[in-house]
């Protein structure tokens, strides 16, 4: 079965500084995709970024990009430039194809990241 | 476009009884599931389906039922809530019934089974 882990439950930064919350995964399968969802205190699941298991090259959105290490199954968000707007509970989820006998889409526990001023 | 809907937004139940948590969406989407969020645990998938008429069981689907009669409807129903079925809700959608794309989620349904 596939399995998410964010190691990280709680996690503080500065405005205007970086960080990088923490994410891997345990799959057999070689083709599957990886998202970072941001869920504020409203509740709304918003997706942040998504990665394809076969693109080498890391996904970047403005702020976000991730550090996609396929062969050590890491997956971390790296948050730039650090905004108060920018706390949130953050997911890690990863979706296998369809069809292959696993379960469609696994989160992780959740990174809880208060930014502060 | 409304996107993914969800009611209701809030419900108390007691035990034993049953209810239907409602989930439509207008994109057209082939793929719909429903996940409940629980502290600490993340999103756990419930029922999902990849098509009207499809259904199939996700991770945790004990007491929970499903079907999927049109596109743009998937119901969830608590046949006999029981107070380990206190959680917030979510139903998502996404384009395309290979599950590898975007999932759109709706608003949540925080239900309390006392």
């Amino acid at each position: 079965a596939q399995t998410v882990t964010q190691s990280q439950p709680e996690m503080s930064v500065q405005e205007a500084e970086t960080v990088t919350l923490s994410c891997t995964y345990d799959t057999s399968e070689s083709n599957y995709y990886l998202f970072w969802y941001k869920q504020p205190p409203s509740r709304q699941m918003i997706l942040v970024i998504r990665q394809e298991a076969y693109k080498q090259q890391n996904a970047t959105e403005n702020r976000f990009s991730v550090n996609f290490q396929k062969a050590a199954k890491s997956f971390s968000l790296k948050i730039s430039d650090s905004q108060l707007g920018d706390t949130a509970m953050y997911f890690c989820a990863f979706i296998s194809p369809p069809n292959s006998g696993n379960t469609p889409l696994v989160f992780g526990k959740g990174t809880r990241l208060s930014v502060i001023a | 476009n409304a996107g993914v809907t969800q009611t209701p937004k809030f419900q108390v139940l007691k035990t034993g009884q049953s209810m239907t948590l409602q989930c439509a969406q207008d994109m057209n989407h082939e793929y719909m599931s429903w996940y409940r969020q629980d502290p600490g645990m993340g999103l756990r998938l419930i029922h999902y389906s990849v098509g009207a008429g499809i259904t199939d069981q996700g991770e945790v689907p004990n007491g929970y039922n499903v079907s999927r009669s049109t596109t743009e409807d998937f119901p969830l129903r608590l046949l006999s809530a029981a107070p380990s079925q206190t959680s917030v809700y979510f139903c998502a959608s996404s384009y395309s019934g290979t599950v590898l794309s975007e999932q759109y989620f709706g608003p949540g349904t925080r239900l309390t089974v006392t």
